[in-house]
Parts: structure tokens; C-alpha cells; sequence
């Protein structure tokens, strides 16, 4: 089956840096890639995602990249804000099922 | 877009009782639900599929007998915590997707399960 690892587990920036969050994924058959925002006691929220016919994706401050042969895909997040603290997950799925396998999480946190 | 609703949100119970949660998926039909269970650290444990009019496929190492799921009709699933323990707090969230497919796939609010 599949397999996300996902790195780091927490990342700590300052207000207006930027925030990188990568992922890795070991089958190849996977063919979308879902990026999850969840806030303290909330649910998981998508945000972003991208298919595997894609390198790249932006909306407004974040974008994710795939590349499909080192089998990683990353988020980023510029001009970082304190809203912007949460966990953040990614998934990959395709292949034998839809059902997303997802990474560990990262915590974000934006200090203002 | 697709709004998958969980209730209820938080309830305390007594070692030895069972806790019913209800997921509903409002405004499409789903034949396959999911239920996770999300421990302190953050990550999405995939505990089984909830199938409309069979039997709930669970994934390994969890209690069939214990997290009893039941799929009645296409818009409800039902997980029942049995005889539940101090171990078995944590925030469980569902989820369901109206393509039944990957882009879609939305989740409950959760609920925040508490075992005195």
C-alpha cells in the first residue's frame, strides 16, 4: 500500500517568512495529492491539491510542487501570518483506491 | 460544496458505557463513509470503511466488537464505542466523499470523546 512520510514535524517562523512542508510518497500509481489545513479542534480543511499531470500550483500565498519522479511533492507558504498556525497534512491517493493515505502532520507555528 | 456534519461534538462518558456518533452527510448520497481516530500527536488513523447495507471494513489492529459501525441508509453511518475505556478517549472525525473519489473527500467536525 501507500506510504506519506512527511517532514517536518513542527515548524516554528516568524510573521512574513515563509513555510515549506514536504512529503514523500512510495507508489507510483498515486495521481492526486491533497494538502489539509486543520485548526485546533476542527476539522481538516483542504486547501490546496494537485494532480499528477501537474508540476505546479499556486493560490494567492500558497502553492504546492510535485515532482513525480523523486515521488515528492512540497507546500509552501509565503508571507506567513499568525492565522496561518495549525496542523497541516498531506495525502496522496490513485492507484488501487481513493481513499487518501496521509502524512503525519506538521505543526506550524506563526510567531507574530 | 459538500458538507459532511458530526454529532455530537464532545461527550463525557462512564467507563463501561457505549457512545453512539452519528455522520451525516447533508447535502449528497454516500455509499462509503470513513471513520478516523486522531490521537494527541495529530496524525489520521483510517480506522474502517463504512459500506451502505453491508458489513463495515475495519483496518488492522482495530476491534471490530469494540467500534461497532453501522450504515444504514446513504446519508448516515453510525460508530458505537462499546464499553468504552479511559483509552479509548480521543477526537474522532469522519468523512465521505460525494464523487467517490479522492477530490471531494470532506470531513466531519469531529467529536471529542472523553471516558471517565
Amino acid at each position: 500500500g501507500e506510504n506519506v512520510e512527511q517532514h517536518p514535524s513542527t515548524l516554528s517562523v516568524q510573521e512574513g517568512d515563509s513555510a515549506v512542508i514536504k512529503c514523500t510518497y512510495s507508489d507510483s500509481a498515486s495521481n492526486y495529492f491533497p494538502w489539509y489545513k486543520q485548526e485546533l479542534g476542527k476539522r481538516p480543511q483542504l486547501i490546496i491539491d494537485i494532480r499528477s499531470n501537474v508540476g505546479e500550483k499556486k493560490d494567492q500565498r500558497i502553492a504546492v510542487t510535485l515532482n513525480k519522479t523523486a515521488k515528492h511533492f512540497s507546500l509552501h507558504i509565503t508571507e506567513t501570518q499568525p492565522e496561518d498556525s495549525a496542523v497541516y497534512f498531506c495525502a496522496a491517493s490513485g492507484g488501487g483506491s481513493y481513499i487518501p493515505t496521509f502524512g503525519r502532520g506538521t505543526s506550524l507555528i506563526v510567531h507574530p | 460544496g459538500a458538507v459532511v456534519s458530526q454529532h455530537p461534538s464532545r461527550v463525557i462518558c462512564k467507563s463501561g458505557t457505549s457512545v453512539k456518533i452519528e455522520c451525516r452527510s447533508l447535502d449528497f448520497q454516500a455509499t462509503t463513509m470513513f471513520w478516523y481516530r486522531q490521537f494527541p500527536k495529530k496524525s489520521l488513523m483510517l480506522m474502517a470503511t463504512s459500506n451502505e447495507g453491508s458489513k463495515a471494513t475495519y483496518e488492522q489492529g482495530v476491534e471490530k466488537d469494540k467500534f461497532l459501525i453501522n450504515h444504514a441508509s446513504l446519508t448516515l453511518s453510525t460508530l458505537t464505542v462499546t464499553s468504552a475505556h479511559p483509552e479509548d478517549s480521543s477526537f474522532y472525525i469522519c468523512s465521505a466523499s460525494p464523487t467517490q473519489g479522492a477530490e471531494g473527500y470532506t470531513f466531519g467536525s469531529g467529536t471529542r470523546l472523553t471516558v471517565v
